[in-house]
């Protein structure tokens, strides 16, 4: 089962706004990471945990915050967040944060900033 | 860095073949591809990790350059489920370790 589940899957927030993301995989994976897709682009990799600690931040704004509470679960916290961010969320883990390991994707969780 | 991908776009009848290849500035130490579906998330097809290496999925086959740091994906027999923006990912190294970054896509649009 290659499952990763993210919620909720459609996300509406104003600017003063505070929301969370959540991910979860049952897989065994000890890497999880958040991409950001605008329409038409290719996915952006924000942030990568390896073994539940923050391992690739790749210069994302403070008003994205992730979290790992445990091997399965990644939160991103949202907070004031710009109408530009609004976009596609991707959540996925692999078996290890290495080039040889299979990065399997979520369904994803559409978020608009209004 | 981003990997480059050609062409930008196909379009294709059922049954006919497409190749889509992906390059790199950068050395490899592995090429992904994905296929994403409007609205959907980026599914994943194979991964090649050395060079010259093969792989195959029903109608789908890959090959892996090392020398060239390239990666083509080979769609033969192409139906309609093939529709869809295809990715390549690569990882490089450096400082680029642990980072899968996607090429730009190719959209592949098969008609009946």
């Amino acid at each position: 089962d290659t499952e990763v589940t993210q919620t909720p899957k459609h996300l509406v927030m104003g600017m003063t706004n505070k929301k969370s993301l959540k991910c979860e995989q049952h897989m065994g994976h000890r890497a999880m990471y958040w991409y950001k897709q605008k329409a038409k682009k290719p996915p952006e990799l924000m942030f990568v945990y390896s073994y539940e600690k923050l391992s690739i931040n790749e210069s994302v704004p403070s008003r994205f915050s992730p979290e790992c509470p445990n091997s399965s679960l990644l939160n991103l916290h949202l907070h004031a967040l710009q109408p530009e961010d609004s976009a596609l969320y991707l959540c996925a883990s692999s078996q290890e944060q290495a080039f040889g390991y299979t990065i399997y994707f979520g369904e994803g969780s559409w978020l608009t900033v209004v | 860095q981003q990997p480059v991908q050609s062409p930008q776009a196909v379009i294709l009848r059922e049954g006919e073949d497409a190749v889509i290849n992906c390059s790199s500035s950068k050395a490899l130490y592995s090429v992904h591809w994905y296929r994403q579906k409007h609205g959907e998330a980026p599914v994943f097809l194979m991964i090649l990790l050395k060079g010259g290496e093969q792989k195959g999925h029903e109608k789908i086959s890959a090959s892996f350059n090392e020398k060239k740091q390239q990666s083509s994906l080979y769609l033969t027999a192409s139906q309609l489920s093939y529709s869809g923006t295809y990715f390549c990912g690569t990882h490089a190294g450096g400082t680029s370790y642990g980072k899968l970054t996607f090429g730009q896509g190719t959209i592949l649009t098969v008609h009946p």
